[in-house]
């Protein structure tokens, strides 16, 4: 069975701190794709990143960066030098192969205090 | 069209009214998500459309919601004889590999 695990429910830092959202996934397959997206408070969910299973190169966009580990089954995402417009929720998701239906996790609420 | 369209954006109903949702998904794209999100919460997997397979609907929390896809494109959530706790945002998103986009959802509350 596949599932998503996002054990951090809340989080907050102080502006301009580093903050890393944990996810742990688990898939029966070889091939998988993984995702995460921000959902800030006016509700939209936002696309951020794809990986695939087969590139396990980490992944740096500005002050955001992306640590896959096949090894540990975990996806985590880095933000550096956090902003208040970084605080949302951000949800971490897995799709098997590309007939399967992504599967999210719970979701962290990350909280940037000025 | 350039994204998810949902329709409407926001629905206020009486209890035991029946509510129609639609969502216009990405033009091509053959997969087509529905999800419902209660306040403060993460996000409940309601039914998922896939080309032209039997959709997975084991998601859908009771007999009085369905949903249907006309054409492998416009979809329609319904739900019959509403209850208080449907009350939340209603999501739909649509992929045509891997990657779902989102539509802005629709709030419904019931009354």
């Amino acid at each position: 069975a596949q599932k998503v695990t996002q054990a951090q429910t809340e989080i907050s830092v102080v502006e301009k701190e580093d903050v890393t959202l944990d996810c742990v996934y688990e898939t029966r397959d070889t091939t998988y794709y993984l995702f995460w997206y921000k959902q800030p408070p006016s509700g939209e969910l936002v696309f951020l990143i794809r990986r695939n299973s087969f590139d396990e190169q980490n992944e740096i966009s500005g002050r955001y960066s992306w640590n896959f580990q096949k090894s540990t089954s975990s996806f985590n995402f880095t933000i550096t030098a956090s902003q208040v417009v970084d605080s949302a929720v951000y949800f971490c998701a897995l799709i098997q192969n590309r007939d399967d239906k992504i599967i999210f996790g719970k979701g962290t609420r990350l909280h940037i205090l000025p | 069209g350039a994204g998810v369209s949902q329709s409407p954006s926001n629905k206020v109903t009486e209890k035991g009214k029946d509510v129609e949702l639609r969502c216009d998904p990405i033009s091509g794209h053959t997969a087509l998500y529905w999800y419902r999100q209660s306040l403060g919460q993460g996000l409940e997997f309601l039914i998922y459309f896939q080309g032209n397979s039997a959709p997975d609907k084991s998601g859908l929390p009771s007999d009085r919601f369905s949903a249907e896809r006309t054409g492998g494109s416009v979809s329609t959530l319904t739900i019959q004889r509403t209850q208080q706790e449907d009350s939340a945002v209603y999501l739909c998103a649509s992929s045509l590999f891997d990657e779902a986009f989102f539509g802005q959802g629709t709030r419904l509350t019931v009354v």
